[in-house]
């Protein structure tokens, strides 16, 4: 594809529940993030793969998350027994190589919601 | 304490209005400092990296400048279609060597309106 894909493009939830969060980068890039944005808030960084080394994990706010990346492509957010707090639009993007990491290519983000 | 602070958090301009979007940070090193422009409903589009004090980009109507202690993107004869928020973020270097991931101010939702 051309861009970052992220699917679906709104989650709605019961609060307790588990989801999972789908992102295709740009074919070709080695890195990967994904962040979170609450309403009016700026981006928080959440978790970053880079080829085959161990992620990033500083950003993740608590056990509840986790993220994997399978074959360095496609990635998945799993958030376990979901809270109110959570509700947020949740952002993959991937660029080229680390070393370009401000040059990030986002994708349209996931919209979540927990009722 | 907030590393990366945006001001205004809104600016209304009339069409040719310039004007100024500002960016202050407090990182104890910084590896970078980048710009992106978000519209509705979409993720971030990346805009400007500047990496020294005394650099400057520029892009269309947009230009990027930074000091050691703040970014400004200026605005030159806006039209409508610059009407986004416009993000701020920045990389620091760690003690270790190595740099932290994007931090992220709030950002300034741009209207102009025609």
């Amino acid at each position: 594809g051309a861009g970052v894909s992220q699917s679906p493009s709104n989650k709605v939830t019961e609060k307790g529940k588990d989801v999972e969060l789908r992102c295709d980068p740009i074919s070709g890039h080695t890195a990967l993030y994904w962040y979170r944005q609450s309403l009016g808030q700026g981006l928080e960084f959440l978790i970053y793969f880079q080829g085959n080394s161990a992620p990033d994990k500083s950003g993740l706010p608590s056990d509840r998350f986790s993220a994997e990346r399978t074959g360095g492509s496609v990635s998945t957010l799993t958030i376990q027994r979901t809270q109110q707090e959570d509700s947020a639009v949740y952002l993959c993007a991937s660029s080229f190589t680390s070393g370009s990491v401000g040059e990030q290519f986002f994708g349209p983000g996931t919209r979540l919601t927990v009722l | 304490e907030d590393q990366v602070t945006q001001s205004p958090e809104a600016l209304r301009l009339q069409e040719g209005e310039s004007s100024s979007l500002n960016c202050s940070y407090t990182v104890s090193g910084l590896r970078g400092l980048f710009w992106y422009r978000q519209d509705p409903g979409k993720g971030p589009e990346f805009l400007f990296t500047l990496y020294s004090a005394g650099e400057e980009k520029e892009k269309e109507r947009l230009k990027a400048t930074l000091t050691k202690k703040e970014s400004f993107l200026h605005i030159t004869a806006p039209k409508p279609e610059d009407s986004a928020t416009y993000l701020c973020a920045v990389r620091e270097s760690l003690s270790s060597g190595s740099a932290r991931q994007l931090t992220f101010g709030s950002g300034t939702q741009l209207t102009v309106l025609p």
